[in-house]
């Protein structure tokens, strides 16, 4: 129940192209749906997130589409550029006392020039 | 620039010789956070805390100590290091509610036990 579920492991997709990731989780409990985006050599940074009282979120080229009733919520990148190559995790919490973020296995998305 | 320290970068070991990895935050975090990363598995937990002298087992803390005797630091420790600790380890901190700020993260230590 406390896992986050993240599907493709990779991704390849064309310059101007749209990735799209996808995660499934089972605890209903989970109220904070965060994406991260982690470079080579890097720690992961917070990208986007969202809570389960809306559907989408969108900042900028990133949207964020939760469906509360599938459980399942995903990223859509717009226009990928060649700069967005780099690994996704999605993650979930319920905050609560422990603050833990759960995560999924992550995405290594490469966009091709 | 507020952030997340964490030393060494990179560090070789050997079976069984201690070691602590260090981990410092800027911002006033109250919760700081260890993480390992391995491939196909993403981001375990390891350790948190929630203050200054309160810690608690993650997903995955067995071989692993941490303390927290001040604010900002929050070391782990491998007393005696074993090859399946082999890993990237991330630490993060994050301000008294997560739901609105998310997890500041180091950028990372890769540890090589041989």
């Amino acid at each position: 129940q406390q896992q986050v579920k993240q599907s493709p492991q990779s991704l390849i997709v064309q310059k101007g192209g749209i990735s799209i990731i996808n995660c499934a989780y089972e605890n209903t409990a989970f109220d904070y749906f965060p994406w991260y985006q982690q470079f080579p050599g890097k720690g992961p940074a917070l990208l986007i997130a969202i809570r389960p009282d809306v559907s989408e979120k969108k900042e900028g080229r990133f949207t964020i589409s939760f469906n509360k009733s599938a459980k399942q919520f995903s990223l859509h990148i717009m226009d990928s550029q060649p700069g967005d190559s780099a690994t996704y995790f999605c993650a979930a919490t319920y905050g609560g006392a422990t603050n833990k973020l759960i995560f999924g296995t992550g995405t290594l998305l490469a966009v091709q020039p | 620039e507020a952030q997340v320290t964490q030393n060494p970068r990179y560090l070789i070991t050997v079976t069984g010789k201690k070691l602590t990895v260090t981990c410092s935050q800027n911002m006033n975090h109250e919760y700081m956070s260890w993480y390992r990363q391995d491939p196909g598995l993403g981001l375990r937990q390891i350790y948190y805390s929630m203050n200054v002298e309160v810690t608690d087992k993650g997903d995955v803390p067995e071989g692993y100590k941490v303390s927290r005797k001040e604010k900002r630091n929050f070391p782990l420790i491998l007393e005696s290091p074993s090859p399946n600790q082999t890993s990237l380890y991330f630490c993060a901190s994050s301000p008294y509610r997560i739901n609105n700020y998310g997890y500041t993260f180091g950028s990372g230590t890769r540890l090589t036990v041989v």
